[in-house]
């Protein structure tokens, strides 16, 4: 039973859109959420990351959005590029824990 | 720094086999971790290590073994291969008191 909902599985964009990853989860010892994205035959790689002491954070195109309240965060991908083109996992762990436990994934194609 | 790497990057199994897959990181990270990702699940922890000596269950960790005796390697020991044990392992590792986890390029086994 995973613990972090991811949606969509996949979702198609033209270049210059935005792309919506949506995560939810019900543990509210979470207290780390980070986005990783990997490319085919590549091992993922940490995107961004949040804590839920705020509602934002951006890094160039890419902001993360938290809910506390609905225990629910998102990633946009703001003017997407073909090179963006990947599988993006959401994911979330508790403080001081080792462990993250992953969304299921979502592969965004970025056709040009 | 090479990172963390894994060998093999491909294995074919028949069932009842054994094997190990191999991991070693150069960043003398404590956190040591493996991975498999199955399509539609995410990624899945099956074992970790917090520090040479100390290892301790993930979430799916039957039919896997581990071992830590020195903190650059972290082998994942698969004792009789089952077809259910076929999908991508990865293996990350991550400085301790950070949250950035490092992963290698993942090794893809089939079980027949």
């Amino acid at each position: 039973q995973q613990q972090v909902k991811q949606s969509p599985q996949s979702l198609i964009v033209q270049k210059g859109g935005i792309s919506i990853i949506n995560c939810a989860y019900e543990n509210t010892a979470f207290d780390y959420f980070p986005w990783y994205q990997q490319f085919p035959g590549k091992g993922p790689a940490l995107l961004i990351a949040i804590r839920p002491d705020v509602s934002e954070k951006k890094e160039g195109r890419f902001t993360i959005s938290f809910n506390k309240s609905a225990k629910q965060f998102s990633l946009h991908i703001m003017d997407s590029q073909p090179g963006d083109s990947a599988t993006y996992f959401c994911a979330a762990s508790k403080k001081n824990d080792y462990k993250l436990s992953f969304g299921a994934g979502t592969t965004v194609t970025v056709r040009a | 720094n090479a990172g963390v790497t894994q060998t093999p990057k491909f294995q074919v199994l028949k069932t009842g086999q054994s094997m190990t897959l191999q991991c070693a990181q150069d960043m003398n990270h404590e956190y040591m971790s493996w991975y498999r990702q199955d399509p539609g699940m995410g990624l899945r922890l099956i074992h970790y290590s917090v520090g040479a000596g100390i290892t301790d269950q993930g979430e799916v960790p039957n039919g896997y073994n581990v071992s830590r005796s020195t903190t650059e390697d972290f082998p994942l020991r698969l004792l009789s291969a089952a077809p259910s044990q076929t999908s991508v392992y990865f293996c990350a590792s991550r400085r301790a008191r950070t949250d950035t986890q490092y992963f290698g390029p993942g090794t893809r086994l089939t079980v027949l």
